[in-house]
């Protein structure tokens, strides 16, 4: 089955520093690629995505490529702030059999700190 | 545009126990996805509806079921909890007409559940 394997954490890093989490998949056909953030007793909100191959990202600053070749959406951000502290999630999302409608297969989440 | 909302946000119960956990999709969206998130891990699919009907299941056992109302909001009910039942339950919403579906998932602040 379809599967997400993310770097294990905790990360800690200091304000301004460059951050890469990585990520790596496991599935059949084309699945689109997320990163989801979930802030402290918040639930998940979408970082952004990539819904084919070698397409990039972004959002607030953060990136990542959809890499079909490797089978990779590392996360990079050039300057981490202290109000990215939270746990991201790279998940990939596969069809729902009976409708158009998909569920996502997540990683483990990796925790970001950023230290002042 | 109102967002997912669920209820309750926090609640005990017993093993052995039954709960009902609520959740009222995004405005537009007419399917319904629960995701169950233990501490320290990504969420799993529990199950989709789409419909009023269920759509697709991850690995749970029956007494996990849920329902889907005409107005798109839906139920999640665990009946015989056991103790790793203890999780935070997120609702997520997607899909509609005019609504692109590109697999995101709209997420609620999640159910936490503690069983005792």
């Amino acid at each position: 089955g379809n599967s997400v394997t993310q770097m294990e954490g905790p990360v800690t890093l200091s304000e301004e520093a460059f951050l890469t989490i990585n990520c790596t998949y496991t599935a059949t056909g084309y699945p689109s690629l997320f990163w989801y953030v979930q802030y402290p007793g918040e639930g998940l909100q979408l970082l952004l995505k990539a819904t084919k191959a070698d397409d990039k990202g972004s959002n607030k600053g953060f990136e990542a490529t959809y890499r079909k070749e490797t089978t990779s959406f590392h996360l990079e951000k050039g300057s981490v702030q202290v109000s990215d502290s939270a746990v991201y999630f790279c998940a990939l999302s596969d069809g729902v059999s009976g409708g158009s409608n998909y569920k996502l297969t997540f990683g483990k989440g990796t925790l970001l700190t950023v230290n002042p | 545009e109102t967002g997912v909302t669920q209820s309750p946000t926090h609640l005990i119960k017993t093993r052995g126990q039954q709960v009902t956990l609520r959740c009222s999709s995004q405005s537009g969206h007419n399917t319904v996805s629960w995701y169950q998130q233990a501490l320290g891990q990504g969420p799993q699919f529990i199950f989709q509806y789409y419909r009023e009907e269920e759509n697709g299941r991850g690995n749970f056992p029956p007494r996990f079921s849920g329902l889907q109302f005409p107005n798109y909001s839906s139920e999640l009910n665990v009946n015989a909890l056991e103790l790793d039942d203890s999780a935070l339950y997120l609702c997520a919403s997607s899909g509609g007409q005019g609504v692109m579906n590109t697999g995101e998932l709209f997420f609620g602040e999640g159910s936490r559940l503690t069983v005792l």
